[in-house]
């Protein structure tokens, strides 16, 4: 079956660096996303992966090993409004362009 | 900048009613998507729609039917509504050989 895991829950410290991992099985791999999401608002694109390896974009990175089946992102300098859900989603191959999402990692940045 | 419209923010329907949700999005994406997203299950798909008059099932369609006249708009159509549809429904759009989905606000429906 397919499937993505991701912690529910993690706090971290305003300031910090905090890592969320992600964990996939997909029949077919075309990339991997991550999204963020505040409460009550629609996800919106941080990152994308198709390659094994780190790619960085200011305080965010995302990192991809396809043959593990493992991403994580890394969000660096922590500040409250990085409190919200991020989304790990892994696109299969085929036409469509059909994306599995997980669950979400609801990230707490506290004072 | 992309941009995707959802008819309304929150709508209260009640069990049995026809509920049509309605997404347009303002850059020629030959894709569209409808997800519901409900706490602990992420974003699941419903439908999804690569072309004017195609539709493909997604994950969880029953229920559920969709409609691609046009190829800026894509609605979802709830043909008798119950209380297991109340949920947050998301519209996402893409162009043929872009990297992201750009989603709409999204749609809180209750069904009572």
């Amino acid at each position: 079956g397919q499937n993505i895991d991701q912690p529910t829950e993690m706090t971290a410290t305003e300031g910090a660096i905090v890592q969320i991992n992600c964990t996939y099985q997909t029949s077919g791999f075309n990339g991997l996303f991550w999204y963020q999401q505040h409460a009550g608002e629609a996800p919106t694109f941080l990152s994308y992966n198709v390659l094994d390896g780190l790619e960085e974009k200011g305080r965010f990175s995302s990192f991809l090993s396809r043959s593990k089946g493992y991403s994580y992102l890394l969000l660096k300098e922590l500040q409250m409004k990085d409190s919200a859900s991020y989304l790990c989603a892994v696109r299969g191959k085929g036409g469509g362009f059909k994306t599995i999402f997980g669950a979400g990692t609801r990230l707490f940045v506290k004072a | 900048d992309v941009k995707v419209t959802q008819s309304s923010r929150y709508l209260v329907k009640r069990t049995g009613e026809k509920v049509f949700l309605e997404c347009v999005q303002d850059m020629d994406h030959e894709n569209m998507f409808w997800y519901r997203q409900d706490p602990g299950l992420g974003l699941r798909l419903i439908y999804f729609s690569y072309d004017v008059k195609m539709k493909e099932k997604g994950d969880i369609p029953e229920g559920y039917s969709v409609s691609r006249e046009k190829k800026e708009r894509f609605s979802l159509i709830l043909e008798s509504a119950s209380t297991n549809q109340t949920s947050m429904y998301l519209c996402a759009s893409i162009k043929g050989t872009a990297e992201t989905q750009y989603f709409g606000p999204g749609t809180r429906l209750l069904v009572l």
